[in-house]
């Protein structure tokens, strides 16, 4: 595998149903970012971890919980979501202290809340 | 605070013409500015990036852009359109942020059409 992978491509779930999102990057790189893309709306930072650490929380409601237990994995635990979180999830990675800290992105998680 | 405009939702072209996509940006100091092209159902792949090296920077699949500080505009251009380049182009610039990583500032986005 090279580059950002994200798992699964696509999930349907139910209100009250509890699902996790994984991403994990073959880049090296030591800062890993959650996007939320919605229809006719920009790119939305969620997430941030650099040295898996949270550097940034873009006051996203706690039915989502990211968690990132090392450099090259990061997760989006999610449970009682609603329908207008329907959306393409995407991850990234970058390289912090990088001359131009470069975001690569992963191919996205379409989720569907019914 | 950096933004980024991008002056057409949508562009139309014929195969085999030129293509531009139009991108103005704000900042207050120089900018780093990317842009990135989002095919039907995929994720987001770097098309050029401007690090401030070069004004006219030369990406992938034929793609450049040049950056005119004068006219705070970073302006996408490709001389001959080909079908596989219909898709939704984005516009960025990188902010610093406090936590010491870049940020990023997308523009709403730029679907291109290709007709033969």
């Amino acid at each position: 595998e090279t580059g950002v992978t994200q798992t699964p491509r696509h999930l349907v779930m139910g209100m009250t149903n509890k699902k996790s999102l994984k991403c994990e990057q073959h880049l090296g790189h030591n800062a890993m970012y959650w996007y939320k893309q919605s229809a006719k709306k920009p790119l939305e930072l969620m997430f941030v971890y650099s040295l898996e650490e949270r550097v940034e929380n873009n006051s996203v409601p706690s039915r989502f919980s990211p968690e990132c237990p090392n450099s090259s994995h990061l997760f989006l635990h999610l449970h009682t979501l609603q329908p207008e979180d329907s959306a393409l999830y995407l991850c990234a990675s970058s390289q912090r202290g990088a001359e131009l800290d470069t975001q690569y992105f992963g191919p996205g998680t379409r989720l569907t809340v019914l | 605070a950096q933004s980024v405009t991008q002056l057409d939702s949508h562009v139309s072209v014929s195969e085999g013409t030129p293509v531009l996509l139009r991108c103005n940006y704000s900042s207050s100091y120089s900018p780093s500015l990317f842009w990135y092209v989002q095919h039907p159902n995929k994720g987001l792949q770097l098309l050029l990036k401007y690090t401030s090296a070069a004004t006219l920077v030369k990406g992938i699949n034929g793609f450049e852009a040049e950056f005119k500080k004068s006219e705070t505009s970073f302006h996408l251009t490709k001389p001959s359109a080909h079908m596989s380049d219909a898709a939704e182009y984005f516009c960025v610039v990188s902010d610093m942020e406090t936590g010491g990583y870049n940020k990023l500032i997308f523009g709403a986005g730029t679907r291109l059409a290709v007709h033969p």
